[in-house]
């Protein structure tokens, strides 16, 4: 079965310090891959994305994530953690192949909770 | 700029009373996605739609329904409101293409007493 796991219910981080938040996927092929943030009370927000090219990818705020074939990993990281970075992290991945109607839903990581002290 | 909206933000039923709940995108996209946030589940989903008058059942589909009469809406449908069914809400949608990114909606928080 097709799943999405984020090994770390909540991740601590010392504000100027470097973060990762972990994405391991069990999908067949070679997946798209997101990464989402939530702020409290908030929707969802796109962060970046894995399509194809580069494995390291750029997105907002200041955040990449790395794809890594070999781990089916897509762990997403910061060089320097800010105390507004704090919040609800979600990894996501949809599967390349497969008919039209079934490569067009995410299948989605339980959440990251990201605290950042200052 | 286009945005996606869902309304109401909050909303308080008692049980057996049908809800419907909003969902309006002004992105012109032909996918749209109900799903809503427990916690310990994550975001499960509810019913998707590729296009006008297609409707998809999702994970947890029992007890909901949509329709999709034009591109910009999916209101879902709690047919007869169970505390099960207090949660939070979220629409979202997507371009057709599998790599584009979903935009969601701010989430409407249903608790049925």
């Amino acid at each position: 079965a097709q799943s999405v796991a984020q090994p770390e219910d909540q991740v601590n981080v010392a504000e100027g310090n470097p973060l990762t938040v972990k994405c391991t996927y069990s999908v067949s092929g070679n997946p798209y891959l997101f990464w989402y943030v939530q702020y409290p009370n908030r929707g969802l927000q796109f962060l970046l994305k894995y399509i194809t090219g580069d494995n390291l990818v750029k997105g907002s705020y200041g955040f990449e994530a790395e794809f890594n074939k070999s781990q089916t990993s897509f762990h997403l990281k910061k060089p320097s953690a800010l105390v507004s970075d704090s919040a609800l992290y979600f990894c996501a991945v949809r599967d390349r192949g497969g008919n039209a109607g079934n490569n067009r839903k995410l299948i989605w990581g339980l959440g990251t909770s990201l605290a950042v002290n200052p | 700029d286009a945005e996606i909206t869902q309304s109401p933000r909050h909303k308080i039923t008692e049980t057996g009373r049908q809800v419907t709940l909003a969902c309006h995108q002004t992105w012109n996209h032909n996918n749209m996605f109900w799903y809503r946030q427990d916690l310990g589940h994550g975001l499960r989903l509810i019913h998707y739609s590729y296009g006008v008058q297609d409707t998809n059942k999702g994970e947890v589909s029992d007890g909901y329904s949509v329709s999709r009469s034009n591109t910009e809406d999916l209101p879902l449908t709690l047919e007869s409101a169970a505390s099960s069914q207090t949660s939070v809400y979220f629409c979202a949608s997507s371009d057709s293409g599998a790599g584009a990114e979903a935009f969601f909606g701010q989430g409407t928080r249903l608790t049925v007493v």
